[in-house]
């Protein structure tokens, strides 16, 4: 079974700092990789997804996430962070012909002003 | 409506009872999800509809969990005789397709 780590807990950062949230999985073959956001009190919402061809991919909000194959990872970074991104962050892992995804722990990010 | 809908928003049941969570995913999407989310455990996979079919029920924990899903659109996730454990917020999602899944707000079980 395929697993998703995500190695910070808790992150807190003050405004404008720079952000990256690191997260690995364990499944060796082609995998589709996502972040997903939640704002406190809302639902969760897609950040950014990779399927394939530029492992540098860029989301909403001045996000971006960068697909290391060899290192099995996935790390969202973000330079320069908002009060705003205060959020519960979670990495998602789908292996290509199954219809579901893998979660992470989470990362509870809080930024203070 | 424009998102997806789950009801009720918030439960609290005893330890024993029945509970009935129900999804209702935006018009069309043919595929239907059920996570469950605890606190400092992430999202753990429930079930996976396609259609009124599950070709996924790996995740439900128990038989006591159950899920059914009709004319391609409402879902009911069913958790009998419910234990403190199953304390979690129960997320349903749907989608056309796994380029984007849309989250519903979730419905918060508390069991007592």
């Amino acid at each position: 079974a395929q697993s998703v780590s995500q190695h910070n807990h808790h992150v807190i950062l003050s405004e404008a700092a720079s952000l990256e949230l690191g997260c690995n999985y364990s499944y060796g073959g082609t995998v589709n990789l996502f972040w997903y956001v939640q704002y406190p009190g809302q639902h969760l919402q897609l950040l950014l997804k990779y399927f394939s061809g530029d492992p540098l991919v860029k989301g909403i909000k001045g996000f971006e996430a960068e697909f290391i194959k060899s290192k099995f990872s996935f790390n969202l970074r973000k330079p320069s962070v908002q009060w705003s991104d205060t959020a519960e962050y979670f990495c998602a892992v789908n292996i290509p012909g199954y219809s579901t995804l893998t979660f992470g722990k989470g990362t509870m990010l809080l930024v203070s002003p | 409506g424009a998102g997806v809908s789950q009801s009720p928003s918030n439960k609290v049941t005893e330890k024993g009872k029945d509970v009935e969570l129900r999804c209702d995913p935006i018009s069309g999407h043919t595929a239907l999800y059920w996570y469950r989310q605890s606190l400092g455990q992430g999202l753990e996979f429930l079930i996976y509809f396609q259609g009124n079919s599950a070709p996924d029920k790996s995740g439900l924990p128990s038989d006591r969990f159950s899920a059914e899903r009709t004319g391609g659109s409402v879902s009911t996730l069913t958790i009998q005789r419910t234990q403190q454990e199953d304390s979690a917020v129960y997320l349903c999602a749907s989608s056309l397709s796994l380029n984007t899944i849309y989250f519903g707000e979730g419905s918060w079980l508390t069991v007592v």
